[in-house]
């Protein structure tokens, strides 16, 4: 299957700074990408869908001055938390969709974010 | 409302049995996927299904498509404590490529 990284693994801020999540998609192009955060033992809550090029489109309830995307080509996305907090500690997670095919999505192994 | 709804939602069995696990919608998708995930990780696509009474396997794995195209399942036979995971499904509507998750059933198989 199609393989996509995430970078950092793992991240410990202060309260009041901005972090920046990176979802790459390795083998494949991906016009689309998908910004997820995940809490303790429950489903995936989409945030935001990434196309590249244009604006992302952020869900219902989810501040897009807040949670920043920019999917910059065709293999690169990011997600800054802008001005931490300790509520926004969760485990994020990105996903590329094929642009052929069964546009199947294949997901990044996600970004634990704590904030102090 | 969750637009689809999975079942059980979490699920301890001993090493050996059988189990299936249920994702219902009311609505018709065009695709459906299973996805597997361990703690810390991130989902792993298991299979997609696209046609209406579709059966796949994947070794012990064996997912159903709905004919209606509105529900799935996956029954795994003989489950082992490597099966232990978290099992996503997540539908796709026609002309939307934006999935929607099921709630996720949380497995455990004890040795």
């Amino acid at each position: 299957g199609a393989v996509v990284s995430q970078h950092p693994s793992w991240v410990i801020c202060k309260s009041g700074t901005s972090v920046k999540i990176e979802c790459r998609s390795l083998d494949f192009q991906a016009t689309t990408m998908f910004w997820y955060r995940q809490f303790p033992k429950q489903s995936l809550m989409l945030m935001a869908t990434s196309n590249e090029g244009s604006k992302a489109t952020y869900e219902q309830g989810v501040e897009k001055d807040k949670f920043l995307i920019n999917h910059a080509s065709l293999t690169l996305s990011t997600l800054t938390v802008t001005s931490a907090h300790p509520e926004d500690s969760s485990f994020y997670i990105c996903s590329a969709r094929e642009t052929t095919g069964l546009h199947e999505q294949y997901f990044g192994p996600g970004t634990r974010l704590t904030v102090t | 409302t969750q637009l689809l709804e999975q079942s059980p939602q979490f699920l301890s069995i001993q090493e050996g049995e059988n189990l299936t696990v249920y994702c219902n919608s009311s609505s018709v998708f065009s695709s459906l996927q299973w996805y597997r995930q361990e703690p810390g990780e991130g989902p792993v696509l298991l299979v997609t299904v696209v046609t209406g009474g579709e059966v796949k396997k994947l070794k012990r794995l064996t997912f159903q498509f709905g004919d209606a195209r509105k529900d799935s399942s996956l029954h795994i036979t003989a489950a082992q404590p490597g099966d232990t995971g978290l099992y996503l499904c997540a539908g796709v509507r026609g002309g939307s490529y934006i999935p929607t998750f099921g709630r996720g059933t949380s497995l455990i198989v004890h040795p």
